[in-house]
């Protein structure tokens, strides 16, 4: 089956720095989503990035699928950006999200 | 704006005992899922349903595991004897389309169950 890996796994900041955030995966998707998972456990959806680049605030993301890697951007973090990043993509012909091995980001005032 | 809700929040339970964990998906969507995370793991999908039968299922999804959508607003969970491994945070998602024209999964807060 399609393997997604994320890199880094863990990644420590100090408030203000910036931070881009990658994902791999092995074969053709149709889909890729970004999630948030922040201390309480709960997955907030991102982006959903199947190709391109698209912003939201202080945080962009790029897909380039003929490449096989999307890459999440965050600028000026915030304590609250803390948490653990993960992508998760669609492979053709099936009907579920297979999710990457995720970043732990810490950032400290 | 829409949400994906489930309840409870957290249950515990002895080992070898059924529990249930319900979902509201966001209402005029058409595809269902359940998804679990082992503590400290990665999230990993068990089940999608789409015109109320199961679409595709994963090996963790065995004969313990069922699911159903009693009416037209819940979508549940059953896991019929307990294991120790099943202790996880079980989260409910639901999309507008599905299958090759997938769009974004919302997902609920999550149920963390703790068997004992």
């Amino acid at each position: 089956g399609i393997q997604v890996e994320q890199s880094p796994p863990d990644l420590i900041l100090q408030e203000g720095a910036n931070s881009t955030l990658r994902c791999n995966f092995s074969d053709s998707v149709n889909n890729l989503q970004w999630f948030h998972q922040n201390p309480w456990g709960q997955l907030i959806n991102l982006f959903y990035i199947p190709s391109g680049t698209k912003q939201n605030g202080r945080l962009s993301a790029t897909t380039v699928a003929t490449e096989r890697y999307s890459l999440l951007y965050i600028s000026s973090s915030q304590t609250t950006d803390s948490g653990v990043y993960f992508c998760a993509v669609y492979a053709y012909n099936t009907d579920k999200l297979i999710f990457g091995t995720g970043t732990r980001l810490q950032v400290f005032p | 704006e829409p949400e994906v809700t489930q309840t409870p929040s957290h249950q515990v339970t002895q080992m070898g005992q059924e529990v249930i964990l319900r979902c509201v998906p966001i209402s005029n969507h058409l595809y269902f899922y359940w998804y679990r995370q082992i503590l400290g793991q990665k999230v990993e999908f068990l089940v999608s349903f789409y015109n109320n039968e199961i679409s595709e299922k994963s090996e963790i999804f065995d004969d313990q595991f069922s699911v159903e959508r009693p009416d037209g607003s819940n979508f549940t969970l059953k896991i019929r004897s307990t294991k120790l491994e099943d202790s996880a945070m079980y989260f409910c998602a639901s999309t507008l389309m599905g299958g090759t024209d997938a769009d974004t999964q919302y997902f609920g807060p999550g149920t963390r169950l703790t068997v004992l």
